[in-house]
């Protein structure tokens, strides 16, 4: 069964600083990877994902994330960060056959932005 | 266009009383995700659901719990006599059909019912 661990609760980095959110996943063959976003009382924003290709993979709102399958990880990256980037960050893993393509989620990265 | 419309938003229920959560899927889609959302926690999937079938309900609660989604009319997510323990944001997400789709393109979540059990 898959798994993915997200290793910080919190992270407070600072206006203009840059981020690295980190990601590592468990599963047997090359996963489905996703992040989203999720702000107070709202529903979950796909941020990006990847399947296969490059594996530096670009998003929206300037979130990157880099796939290393010899670390299993996916971190999420953006050079600089905007107060309006505080939210909670939930990378997951999507798996397919049996009876469908679920997805496993992380437990989460609360991002604080100092201004 | 309109989006995975889940309603209501809120929710609050006594202990003991039955919650009915309802999700209707984009335009054109007939498979159905449900997936809670405990205080401090990830989403974790609950079933897996197209029209008049239950695909996948591993993740489903072993009582109190079920899932529809008929014919006409959006897909239904019945707790019955709620307990303190089922307040949570519960979404859900809809794909074409029984292929890739999500996986490839990613889930479309709604905004979620959050549910308050008092």
């Amino acid at each position: 069964a898959q798994s993915v661990t997200q290793p910080d609760i919190h992270i407070t980095v600072s206006e203009g600083a840059s981020l690295e959110l980190r990601c590592n996943y468990s599963y047997g063959a090359t996963p489905y990877l996703f992040w989203y976003v999720q702000s107070p009382g709202q529903g979950l924003q796909l941020l990006l994902k990847y399947f296969s290709g490059d594996t530096l993979v670009q998003g929206i709102k300037g979130f990157e994330a880099e796939f290393k399958r010899s670390q299993s990880s996916f971190n999420l990256r953006k050079p600089s960060v905007h107060w309006s980037d505080a939210a909670e960050y939930f990378c997951a893993v999507g798996a397919w056959g049996g009876g469908g393509n679920k997805l496993t989620f992380g437990t989460g990265t609360q991002l604080k932005v100092e201004l | 266009n309109a989006g995975v419309m889940q309603n209501p938003r809120h929710l609050v229920r006594r202990r003991g009383q039955e919650a009915r959560l309802r999700c209707s899927p984009m335009k054109g889609h007939s498979h159905v995700y449900w997936y809670r959302q405990l205080p401090e926690e990830g989403l974790k999937f609950m079933v897996y659901l197209q029209k008049e079938n239950i695909i996948d309900e591993s993740g489903m609660p072993k009582e109190r719990f079920s899932a529809e989604f008929p014919k006409e009319g959006p897909s239904i997510l019945r707790i019955q006599q709620v307990v303190r323990g089922d307040s949570a944001a519960y979404f859900c997400a809809s794909s074409p059909g029984r292929d890739r789709g999500p996986l490839d393109y990613g889930y479309t979540f709604g905004s979620g019912t959050r549910l308050t059990v008092v």
